[in-house]
């Protein structure tokens, strides 16, 4: 059974702070998603991440796979209460596209 | 393009009852996935259809449980015999299945939110 593990679990900073959401397996994925989920609504896509050590960036949120594509960070410059929600990731394997989520990152920026 | 609808938006129900629940995914989308949420967690898969199709079911899909998706459009989730352990938001997602690096990309709905008292 895959597994991703993500830290920490939740998170509660100032607003215009940094922050870096983590996300851990012990399996390769062949490709990793971020989702964001508002309270009472479905996760929405961020970004998809396909190659080892690839990064992409999205305003002020950077993503990034690992080399081995066993895991993946999510960075946040200058936090804003418009970032607050849960943060999810989720890998899929080619030929098998159900998504393994993450344990999630509650986030609230504080103003 | 309206998204993923999904309803009822929240379920009340009795031990013991049945519920059903419909997802309407995005036009022209193939794929239609099912995953349950509970309270802090993320969400799990259940199962997924490519067109008609059901190709493949979780273990946490007990035999309580059963997805259709009878004309490669709409799809139910009923629950039989609920118990309070299925207490928990229903997510719906759907992709497009075919054509182009997006194809893969699962867009979700809303979710129903079951609770059983």
């Amino acid at each position: 059974t895959q597994l991703l593990e993500q830290s920490p679990q939740f998170l509660s900073i100032q607003e215009g702070e940094n922050l870096t959401v983590y996300c851990n397996s012990s399996s390769v994925f062949s490709s990793l998603q971020w989702y964001r989920q508002e309270p009472g609504e479905g996760p929405v896509l961020l970004v998809t991440v396909v190659t080892g050590g690839e990064v992409k960036k999205l305003k002020r949120l950077t993503f990034q796979f690992g080399d081995a594509r066993k895991d993946s960070s999510l960075h946040i410059t200058a936090a804003q209460p418009g970032d607050t929600g849960l943060y999810l990731c989720a890998g899929s394997n080619f030929g098998n596209e159900k998504l393994t989520f993450g344990t999630g990152t509650r986030l609230t920026i504080i103003p | 393009d309206t998204g993923v609808s999904q309803n009822p938006r929240h379920k009340i129900t009795k031990r013991g009852q049945n519920v059903t629940f419909r997802c309407d995914p995005i036009s022209e989308h193939n794929r239609l996935y099912w995953y349950r949420q509970t309270l802090g967690q993320g969400p799990e898969f259940l199962t997924y259809f490519q067109n008609e199709a059901q190709l493949e079911k979780s273990r946490l899909l007990s035999d309580r449980f059963s997805a259709e998706r009878p004309k490669g459009s709409f799809s139910t989730l009923e629950i039989q015999r609920t118990e309070q352990g299925d207490s928990a938001m229903y997510l719906c997602a759907s992709s497009r299945g075919q054509g182009g690096p997006a194809k893969n990309i699962q867009y979700f709905g809303a979710g129903t939110r079951l609770s059983v008292l």
